[in-house]
């Protein structure tokens, strides 16, 4: 079975200071990975997701994420947070179905980013 | 585009009664839904996979009498939570697939049950 971990459960950074969220999963085949971003009041925004092709992979908001093979890692990062950015951050892996659909997603526990004036 | 609207955005019954909970695809056909479940400050879990025009598949430890679905359109999928009770209260989140088969989520209904 598929499993995400997210070791931080929370982390504070200074508005301005770079950021890397950590998150390791556990899957038997080639995974699909996804970074979420949960708003209080507001829905789950994709930022960014790896299919296959390039291990850096670019997404919304300034965000990035490397996905390391050899480390089971798909570590979240940006080089200058923003007051904006503090939510929640979930990591979550996905398959696809023997149909050729995708299953749905197993979701890590989140990380509350907290942003320090 | 991409946009996943779910309706009550917050609800709450009585002990007893049965909430049904909609979500729809506003801009695009979905014929995959499927629906989570999220307790307070803690992470997504997968409930159901909702397929247009067929049963739903629960993952295990979801009561399929409790947490009924229907997916009657490529746009909606319902989620009824029959006979609620206390320990139902949750955070109950949608989401529909893409072109890309990518899922677009809907903000959530909360719902409490007293």
């Amino acid at each position: 079975a598929q499993s995400v971990t997210q070791p931080d459960i929370h982390i504070t950074v200074s508005e301005g200071a770079s950021l890397e969220l950590r998150c390791n999963y556990s899957y038997g085949a080639t995974p699909y990975l996804f970074w979420y971003v949960q708003s209080p009041g507001q829905g789950l925004q994709l930022l960014l997701k790896y299919f296959s092709g390039d291990t850096l992979v670019q997404g919304i908001k300034g965000f990035e994420a490397e996905f390391k093979r050899s480390q089971s890692s798909f570590n979240l990062r940006k080089p200058s947070v923003h007051w904006s950015d503090a939510a929640e951050y979930f990591c979550a892996v996905g398959s696809w179905g023997s149909g050729g659909g995708a299953d749905g997603l197993t979701f890590g526990k989140g990380t509350h980013l907290i942003i320090q004036p | 585009g991409a946009v996943v609207s779910q309706h009550p955005s917050w609800v709450i019954c009585k002990s007893g009664t049965s909430v049904k909970i909609e979500c729809r695809s506003l801009d695009f056909q979905a014929t995959t839904m499927f629906w989570y479940r999220q307790f307070p400050k803690q992470s997504l879990m997968l409930m159901a996979t909702s397929n247009e025009g067929s049963k739903a598949t629960y993952e295990q430890g979801v009561e399929k009498d409790k947490f009924l679905i229907n997916h009657a359109s490529l746009t909606l999928s319902t989620l009824t939570v029959t006979s609620a009770h206390p320990e139902d209260s949750s955070f109950y989140i949608c989401s529909a697939t893409g072109l890309y088969n990518e899922q677009f989520f809907g903000p959530g209904t909360r719902l409490t049950v007293l």
